[in-house]
């Protein structure tokens, strides 16, 4: 099994929701990574789980909650977002520095909040 | 700290061969190269690690001048399947797994 597998495909949410995005991968990387990807640009990196234990927050605002209850299971937790969070939120995982090991991409969750 | 990517855009025929490029202001550990097509997941091609090397994947190759803090993705005899984004990431000296991507070269192949 070679796939991070992200969930939900879609979501829509207003500004009031929390909802949950959750990214699984049975591959046994030890680093997950979370990113952001605003259309016709680079992804960009959110937060980066080591061996389980958030080791890079790229000052993203706390209406993001990143949590990795296994080392198979990521989660972002969504909470009073802006219109302006609205992107495409991609899942990553590596075996563990990206400096040796390719980062292996779920296929994302796109979010529109409305 | 973003690296830069260029050309923006690049329009092929079939056969053809391109050159995307990459350079970073800071001393770079390793450079990445991903491609994107539209709706999908971004895909690894290869890594290059500091030192200077290039490598190889099937038509597709790639340099890594570290001197220049430069790399270089090479497409020969383009497919019609290599077309999609091409995304560099690099990895600053010092900041492990903080991939920053560039802006990208949207690469169309025409039959």
């Amino acid at each position: 099994d070679t796939e991070v597998t992200q969930t939900p495909k879609h979501l829509v949410m207003g500004m009031t929701n929390k909802k949950s995005l959750k990214c699984e991968q049975h591959m046994g990387h030890r680093a997950m990574y979370w990113y952001k990807q605003k259309a016709k640009k680079p992804p960009e990196l959110m937060f980066v789980y080591s061996y389980e234990k958030l080791s890079i927050n790229e000052s993203v605002p706390s209406r993001f909650s990143p949590e990795c209850p296994n080392s198979s299971l990521l989660n972002l937790h969504l909470h009073a977002l802006q219109p302006e969070d609205s992107a495409l939120y991609l899942c990553a995982s590596s075996q563990d520095n990206p400096s040796n090991e390719k980062l292996f991409f779920g296929s994302g969750t796109q979010l529109s909040v409305l | 700290q973003q690296p830069v990517q260029s050309p923006q855009a690049v329009i092929l025929r079939e056969g053809e061969d391109a050159v995307i490029n990459c350079s970073s202001s800071k001393a770079l550990y390793s450079v990445h190269w991903y491609r994107q097509k539209h709706g999908e997941a971004p895909v690894f091609l290869m890594i290059l690690l500091k030192g200077g090397e290039q490598k190889g994947h099937e038509k597709i190759s790639a340099s890594f001048n570290e001197k220049k803090q430069q790399s270089s993705l090479y497409l020969t005899a383009s497919q019609l399947s290599y077309s999609g984004t091409y995304f560099c990431g690099t990895e600053i000296v010092g900041s492990a797994r903080q991939l920053t991507f560039g802006s990208g070269t949207q690469l169309t192949v025409l039959p």
